[in-house]
């Protein structure tokens, strides 16, 4: 069964504290791993695409890596207006027309 | 990125009556949309994958009839709850996808709430 696991479930930073979040998956074969950052109320919001492992994606403090197993999100010297939940979800090959499946999230909050 | 619109935003309604939620696509051609419903600290449930022009395919345990689906162009669909009871109170957001895209984005999300 395709499985997304994502770690912690909440971390809590102080501002400029460097850290990663775990995305831990299961598929079939892999079609793509999306990182997604949701605010309270919001839809998510897309982040990043990865293909296959060894991949590196970047934008402002946010940096994604995958392997063949689990998929990272560092981010670097992060701000309070990094505080989200951050999704990370998995599109296996054959799935329902090319549906996505989720974990269930990290909520990272940044204090000042 | 692309863009989706979602609305509304929030709804209120009687228990009973029936909720219409849209979403559109406003800058591509969403060949296909999906639905999802979120309860609090858990991650995206699909309810439906949808095509335009055809019919929508429902997950597992998603009543058809009650959670009518309408993807009638390539920039809108529609989400109706019908006879919505508290049960039915949800967050429920849609996501589109282009033709050949790879990257599903999601519109704003409808608080729904059945009173």
């Amino acid at each position: 069964e395709d499985q997304v696991t994502q770690s912690p479930e909440a971390l809590r930073l102080q501002e400029g504290e460097s850290s990663s979040l775990n995305c831990s998956y299961t598929v079939s074969g892999l079609r793509g791993l999306f990182w997604y950052r949701q605010d309270p109320g919001k839809g998510p919001e897309f982040l990043f695409t990865l293909y296959s492992a060894g991949e590196e994606k970047e934008k402002e403090r946010l940096k994604a890596t995958l392997t063949k197993k689990e998929s990272f999100l560092h981010i670097t010297a992060p701000k309070p207006e990094d505080s989200a939940t951050y999704l990370c979800a998995v599109r296996p090959y054959g799935g329902s027309q090319g549906n996505l499946i989720f974990g269930k999230g990290t909520k990272l909050s940044v204090k000042p | 990125g692309a863009v989706v619109s979602q609305h509304p935003s929030r709804v209120i309604c009687k228990s009973g009556t029936s909720v219409k939620i849209e979403c559109r696509s406003l800058d591509f051609q969403a060949t296909t949309m999906f639905w999802y419903r979120q309860f609090p600290k858990q991650s995206l449930m699909l309810m439906a994958t949808s095509n335009e022009g055809s019919k929508a395919t429902y997950e597992q345990g998603v009543e058809k009839d009650k959670f009518l689906i309408n993807h009638a162009s390539l920039t809108l669909s529609t989400l109706t709850v019908t006879s919505a009871h508290p049960e039915d109170s949800s967050f429920y957001i849609c996501s589109a996808r282009g033709t050949g895209g790879s990257e599903a984005f999601f519109g704003q999300g409808t608080r729904l709430t059945v009173v």
